[in-house]
């Protein structure tokens, strides 16, 4: 059964820090893995997804890097901003119909 | 603002009652999902249609009842819900059958309270 973590459970940096949000799943037979974003009482925003054939993914300020062999994804972000403050989720896919599983998320505050 | 829309924002009911969420998305997505979050806690998956077809149940109790009535419509019947089901409710599409090599975008949800 495949089960996601990430850590830490909550992070509170200096506005302009560069900071990295880690998550980690027990089955590397993953298709992909997608990060997201959730400001609170608000839906999910995706942010980037990498396919199980990549390594990583740039978008802005954000870099998502995939090692499936040690079943971990790391969410870099750069010079961080207090905009960037929310909930930061993994969610781990799988081929074919199945289940998609989310890691509890990481609360990030970002000070101005 | 968010390319999937749900409707209503907020909806208190008693355990007697009978509603329906809706949620609507016009970016061509074959893929819709209905997900059950608590609070402090990720999504849970609910259901999951594709083409229309419900392709996915996650043994979620009788009292949740979906429908798709079209390839930009999502519905979720309420009936008989208990305290417990308050929660927030969220729905997403994505491209194509199944939702691995597409990212799910999500609407804001319907905060749902059962009195």
């Amino acid at each position: 059964k495949q089960e996601v973590t990430q850590i830490p459970a909550a992070l509170s940096v200096p506005e302009g820090e560069n900071l990295v949000l880690n998550c980690s799943f027990t089955d590397s037979a993953i298709y992909n893995l997608q990060w997201f974003r959730q400001d609170p009482g608000k839906g999910l925003t995706s942010l980037l997804l990498i396919q199980s054939s990549q390594r990583e993914q740039t978008s802005g300020r954000l870099n998502a890097s995939l090692d499936k062999s040690s079943g971990r994804s790391t969410l870099y972000i750069a010079a961080s901003q207090p905009g960037d403050s929310a909930t930061y989720l993994c969610a781990a896919l799988k081929t074919s119909y199945d289940k998609v599983i989310f890691g509890p998320g990481t609360s990030l505050s970002v000070i101005p | 603002d968010t390319e999937v829309t749900q409707t209503p924002k907020h909806l208190v009911m008693g355990m007697t009652n009978k509603k329906s969420l809706k949620c609507e998305q016009h970016m061509g997505h074959r893929a819709m999902y209905w997900y059950k979050q608590k609070a402090k806690k990720p999504p849970e998956l609910m259901f999951v249609y594709s083409y229309e077809k419900l392709s996915i149940n996650e043994s979620v109790p009788s009292r949740f009842s979906p429908e798709c009535p079209n390839s930009s419509l999502l519905n979720l019947h309420l009936h008989a819900l208990q305290p417990e089901d308050s929660a927030l409710y969220l729905c997403a599409s994505s491209q194509g059958t199944d939702f691995s090599n597409q990212p799910q975008h999500f609407g804001d949800g319907t905060r749902l309270s059962i009195l």
